[in-house]
């Protein structure tokens, strides 16, 4: 049972490129979302999904999209890279939409050029 | 917007001693949630509080919730090198959605 598994730790890009940052987890949840980590913001949430084709807008989210195709996977894509976008990307998910103690992949580091 | 906010921002503490933060918040809640995090890694789950409950135990770990003052306590008592991490306070506010909002964290230091 691995959790929730981030891909890849790390990530450099120069601005404008795009990517996606990888989430998986094995644990049937319905419920994944998206955070970022910034020095003194605390995390912050920029989309999540509550079932596979179901996502919706957290509250940072601008230059993010996400998609749902399976109960598995949640990946988030950036369209195009702005430095303002240099944090730490935390995947989570728990069971249910509501309340539930989230489980916390282990990050993504992405630095923006 | 933040809806908790930890208190205080670090704390540094002997071994032995009892850690204590604090954690407020705004509106509403269903429930409240603690997480620890350690350097470089994800949060992991610690306790989690409902609007009804005053107080919730979980080995050396004793959180309250005062919901007339919109505020809840994380202690650690007999602390060890190894609780060296920060702490973070999430709320699932009644109106807030499918959203945990977390606040900035408080980063606990315990000294050998």
């Amino acid at each position: 049972n691995a959790g929730v598994t981030q891909t890849p730790k790390f990530q450099v890009l120069k601005t404008g490129q795009s990517m996606t940052l990888q989430c998986a987890q094995d644990m049937n949840h319905e419920y994944m979302s998206w955070y970022r980590q910034d020095p003194g913001m605390g995390l912050r949430l920029i989309h999540y999904s509550v079932g596979a084709g179901i996502t919706d807008q957290g509250e940072v989210p601008n230059g993010y999209n996400v998609s749902r195709s399976t109960t598995e996977d949640f990946p988030l894509r950036l369209l195009s890279a702005a430095p303002s976008q240099t944090s730490v990307y935390f995947c989570a998910s728990s069971y249910h939409l509501r309340g539930e103690k989230l489980f916390f992949g282990s990050g993504t580091q992405l630095s923006v050029l | 917007s933040q809806q908790g906010e930890e208190d205080p921002q670090a704390l540094s503490i002997q071994e032995g001693e009892n850690a204590t933060m604090n954690c407020s918040y705004k509106t509403s809640i269903n429930n409240l949630q603690w997480y620890r995090q350690n350097s470089g890694r994800g949060l992991v789950h610690l306790i989690l509080i409902r609007s009804n409950e005053r107080e919730k135990h979980s080995g050396r770990l004793r959180v309250t919730l005062d919901t007339s003052k919109k505020s809840s306590s994380l202690l650690i008592t007999a602390s060890r090198a190894a609780d060296t991490a920060s702490y973070f306070c999430a709320t699932d506010a009644e109106l807030g959605g499918s959203r945990l909002t977390f606040g900035e964290g408080t980063q606990l230091t315990v000294n050998p």
